[in-house]
């Protein structure tokens, strides 16, 4: 069965300053992997996903994500947050041939400070 | 061009009721899946629906069941709620593609309330 831990339930920071939300997987085969935001009161928004191939996946807003399978991670990391980008963030995993089902760890609340 | 739209976006029950919360997919989507966020955890995935058919389904009793019309849109129904049904339901439709990791459009979700 697979799972996701995302290490950290909240990471308080300041603006401009860099950031990285932490995510680690369970599975016994390969998986896609994905980052989605969801901002207050709103659902939820893909800000990037890792299918095969180069390791280092770019998203939307300036964050991007590494994957790691040797430490099966998949770390999501932003060089300068602003206060817009204060929001819950959502590590999941999918099963390649499993029809798209995610499994999504609990969540990081980013909260960005002036 | 809307994107993935439910109603009501809020709902308040009892215990025992029974609700009703619908799903309308992105245009030219024709895969609905719907997922069960609960305060302050992630979501968990209840059941897909892929050619007015139940395609997968996660570890949610029987109480929890769906409906998908020819147009796409889906139900999802939950008989005798408990109060641990309370969560925020949301919705996510796929767009026909040949692989299996198209993006997931989700829906601003129904937040229930049983008391």
């Amino acid at each position: 069965a697979q799972s996701v831990t995302q290490l950290d339930s909240q990471v308080p920071v300041f603006e401009e300053a860099p950031v990285e939300l932490r995510c680690n997987y369970s599975s016994s085969v390969s998986v896609y992997l994905f980052w989605y935001v969801q901002y207050p009161n709103q659902g939820l928004q893909l800000l990037l996903k890792y299918l095969s191939g180069s390791t280092l996946v770019k998203g939307i807003n300036g964050f991007e994500a590494e994957f790691n399978k040797s430490q099966t991670s998949f770390h999501l990391r932003k060089p300068s947050v602003h206060i817009s980008d204060t929001a819950e963030y959502f590590c999941a995993v999918s099963e390649p041939g499993g029809y798209n089902k995610l499994i999504f760890g609990a969540g990081t609340r980013l909260a960005v400070h002036p | 061009d809307a994107g993935v739209t439910q109603s009501p976006t809020h709902l308040i029950k009892t215990r025992g009721q029974q609700v009703t919360l619908r799903c309308s997919p992105k245009s030219g989507h024709d895969t609905v899946s719907w997922y069960q966020q609960a305060l302050g955890q992630g979501p968990q995935f209840i059941f897909q629906y892929y050619e007015e058919e139940e395609r997968q389904r996660g570890n949610f009793p029987d109480r929890f069941s769906g409906h998908q019309f020819p147009n796409y849109s889906s139900e999802l129904n939950v008989n005798a709620l408990l109060l641990g049904d309370s969560a925020l339901y949301l919705c996510a439709s796929t767009a026909p593609g040949s692989g299996r990791a198209e993006t997931q459009y989700f829906g601003p979700g129904t937040r229930l309330l049983v008391l």
